[in-house]
């Protein structure tokens, strides 16, 4: 069974960092692309970033470019996601995805965690 | 990256059919494939619906179904039912190898 996990959200003051991490197990981590997707609360989606299997190839959102470093372990089957420069409008549940085909695709994210909450407060 | 625009709600009775739009550019709905849904209810995390504009994953039911017309995506759900009840989002990959999503929809069975 396909499972993914995140942890480390929590709350943070303007201008901190946290970091962000998403166990997957019950596939072949290193053969997916993964993708953080955040909502912020009574919000729409919007789409953060992905790493490409083999971290070859990272793309972020332009709101967090400069500011979110995605990386993954593929020996500990895990993703995270550094935030730095944390502002009021990164407060989110964020959601880990894993893309629906093995390798690099577009096609959609067919499995997500339950979220974990980011809080940016004073 | 400009969200993809769906109509904040949609409605009809059981049995009826509904369809949510997603209007994009040219620069992702227009010319990718690489459009997906995404069902939400309250409180938990989205669900693939539709992926690649118009195929469902195992276990979606048939009532489903997606296509594309130029720079607008569509999601139909026929024979409306009570569980169908949700948000619905969007998503379409982008000129730029990101990826975007819509507004959100909000589906009542009335």
């Amino acid at each position: 069974e396909v499972q993914l996990v995140e942890s480390g959200g929590g709350l943070v003051k303007p201008g901190g960092s946290l970091r962000l991490s998403c166990a997957a197990s019950g596939f072949t981590f290193t053969d997916y692309t993964m993708n953080w997707v955040r909502q912020a609360p009574g919000k729409g989606l919007e789409w953060v970033s992905s790493i490409t299997s083999g971290s070859s190839y990272i793309y972020y959102a332009d709101s967090v470019q400069g500011r979110f470093t995605v990386s993954r372990d593929n020996a500990k089957n895990s993703l995270y996601l550094q935030m730095n420069s944390l502002r009021a409008e990164d407060t989110a549940v964020y959601y880990c995805a894993r893309d629906y085909y093995a390798g690099i695709s577009a096609a959609g994210f067919d499995y997500w965690g339950q979220g974990t909450l980011v809080t940016v407060s004073s | 990256q400009s969200a993809l625009t769906q109509p904040p709600s949609v409605s009809g009775s059981p049995g009826q059919s509904v369809t949510i739009s997603c209007t994009g550019t040219s620069s992702d709905v227009g010319n990718y494939n690489g459009v997906s849904w995404y069902q939400q209810s309250p409180g938990t995390a989205p669900q693939l619906m539709i992926f690649e504009v118009g195929n469902r994953p195992s276990g979606v039911p048939d009532r489903f179904s997606g296509s594309k017309s130029g720079n607008t995506a569509s999601l139909t759900i026929s024979g409306l039912q009570a569980e169908d009840e949700a948000d619905y989002y969007c998503s379409s990959y982008t000129s730029t190898s990101t990826f975007v999503f819509g507004t959100g929809t909000k589906v009542t069975v009335l």
